[in-house]
């Protein structure tokens, strides 16, 4: 699977938006871009996946261009309850179901 | 339960000794997974069940790490003689299949310190 590579922390202030990408230069046909949040003391959690373009839910977009070789997590207006461990993972498609974690990047929010 | 519940939610235990940590899936999910987070190692993967059955137990870290899994429901990781470096984060998830674009449902986790 594409190794991915992700800022190790992030600093923002209440209300802004937060853009944080992922590089992963070797993703293949087959391979998806899934996001994961995780708390202090609480384990992962599902954000979003995309395969390109854009894709939204009621938490964040994700942008992915067209070559696929980077992607970025969008975060509208982040409050205190943003502060966690962000993770961008690759995830093939009818293949490996293993979740494979880099070492995420840390975001705080500040007041 | 709605989400995934782990048992105990802390656990200490003396060198040497055996633990076993319980894992409770969401309820219909057929696909469960035990993960491992300590400081020094980030998140990595121990083992994947589908169903009751472990096809890749390829991320357990000796033969002392052993895990079951009972009427595609409730799952048992045991440690044996327990090593200081078994002190971690023991996750578990699920998921309703076992496609690798599936969701994971992560509980909060058992953290054992081996002391």
């Amino acid at each position: 699977l594409a190794k991915t590579t992700q800022p190790i922390s992030m600093d923002s202030y209440e209300g802004q938006e937060v853009n944080i990408t992922c590089s992963h230069n070797n993703i293949a046909t087959n391979d998806y871009i899934t996001w994961y949040q995780q708390f202090p003391s609480q384990g992962p959690r599902f954000i979003i996946q995309g395969y390109k373009t854009k894709v939204t839910n009621e938490v964040a977009s994700l942008f992915i261009p067209a070559d696929r070789k980077s992607s970025t997590l969008s975060l509208p207006r982040v409050s205190l309850s943003d502060t966690a461990v962000y993770y961008c993972l690759v995830v093939r498609r009818d293949s490996s179901y293993k979740l494979i974690f880099g070492s995420g990047t840390r975001l705080l929010v500040r007041p | 339960g709605a989400g995934v519940s782990q048992s105990p939610s802390n656990k200490v235990t003396e060198k040497g000794k055996d633990v076993e940590l319980r894992c409770d899936p969401i309820s219909g999910h057929t696909a469960l997974y035990w993960y491992r987070q300590s400081l020094g190692q980030g998140l990595e993967f121990l083992i994947y069940f589908q169903g009751n059955s472990a096809p890749d137990k390829s991320g357990l870290p000796s033969d002392r790490f052993s895990a079951e899994r009972t009427g595609e429901s409730v799952s048992t990781l045991t440690i044996q003689r327990t090593q200081q470096e078994d002190s971690a984060v023991y996750l578990c998830a699920s998921s309703r299949d076992y496609q690798s674009t599936d969701t994971q449902y992560f509980g909060p986790g058992t953290r054992l310190t081996v002391l």
